[in-house]
């Protein structure tokens, strides 16, 4: 199946510090790729939707300048947690989809591990 | 906006009987897709479902997609250890790439 690989898989920084996420479809091509944040024990809630070209989509509640996306081609986009606080602490997961296919399953990737002292 | 509601949120079983797990959209979905996320792991896809009433079977797994499009069920028989984990239901509305996700169902299995 298709790969989309997610980097770092684990991070920890201090508080006020930017962290960069990246995530990359290694296989196929993606217009549309998909951030979500996964608190523990809880479900997945979807922070924005990345846009190649074009400015990301953010979901109601999330800080466009907190969480800064950016999508410049077809395999790869990030996601910056900028001054990041420890209440930023998170899981945060990709997933991408087939490029023209909107009923097609979604690819994630490994997540990262996000820990802010 | 589009929600989607899962339930239980938890189950506990014992290896060898059967769970179930629902999910009820607020709107018509286009197709629904379930998912598993092992403990530390990160979303597997399973299936995906369009149709009206659809039932797929994958081994012990059948899931189903009702008459209205609006809700889904995934029923496991006789569950075995390897089964543990989060199943998550994500439903998408026509025309939109976005899929919203339920809360999941966290399975544990007591061998």
């Amino acid at each position: 199946g298709a790969v989309v690989s997610q980097h770092p898989s684990r991070v920890i920084c201090k508080s006020g510090t930017s962290v960069k996420i990246e995530c990359r479809s290694l296989d196929f091509q993606a217009t549309t790729m998909f951030w979500y944040r996964q608190f523990p024990k809880q479900s997945l809630m979807l922070m924005a939707t990345s846009n190649e070209g074009s400015k990301a989509t953010y979901e109601q509640g999330v800080e466009k300048d907190k969480f800064l996306i950016n999508h410049a081609s077809l395999t790869l986009s990030t996601l910056t947690v900028t001054s990041a606080h420890p209440e930023d602490s998170s899981f945060y997961i990709c997933s991408a989809r087939r490029l023209w296919t909107a009923n097609t399953e979604a690819f994630f990737g490994q997540g990262t591990r996000l820990t802010v002292v | 906006g589009q929600q989607v509601m899962q339930i239980p949120q938890y189950q506990h079983v014992q290896e060898g009987e059967d769970f179930t797990t629902y999910c009820n959209s607020s709107t018509t979905l286009s197709n629904i897709q379930w998912y598993k996320q092992r403990p530390g792991g990160h979303p597997v896809f399973l299936i995906q479902l369009v149709k009206s009433g659809e039932v797929k079977k994958q081994k012990r797994l059948t899931f189903q997609f009702g008459e209205a499009k609006k809700n889904s069920s995934l029923h496991i028989t006789a569950t075995q250890t390897t089964d543990v984990g989060t199943y998550f239901c994500a439903g998408a509305q026509g025309g939109s790439e976005k899929l919203v996700f339920g809360k999941g169902t966290k399975l544990t299995v007591n061998p």
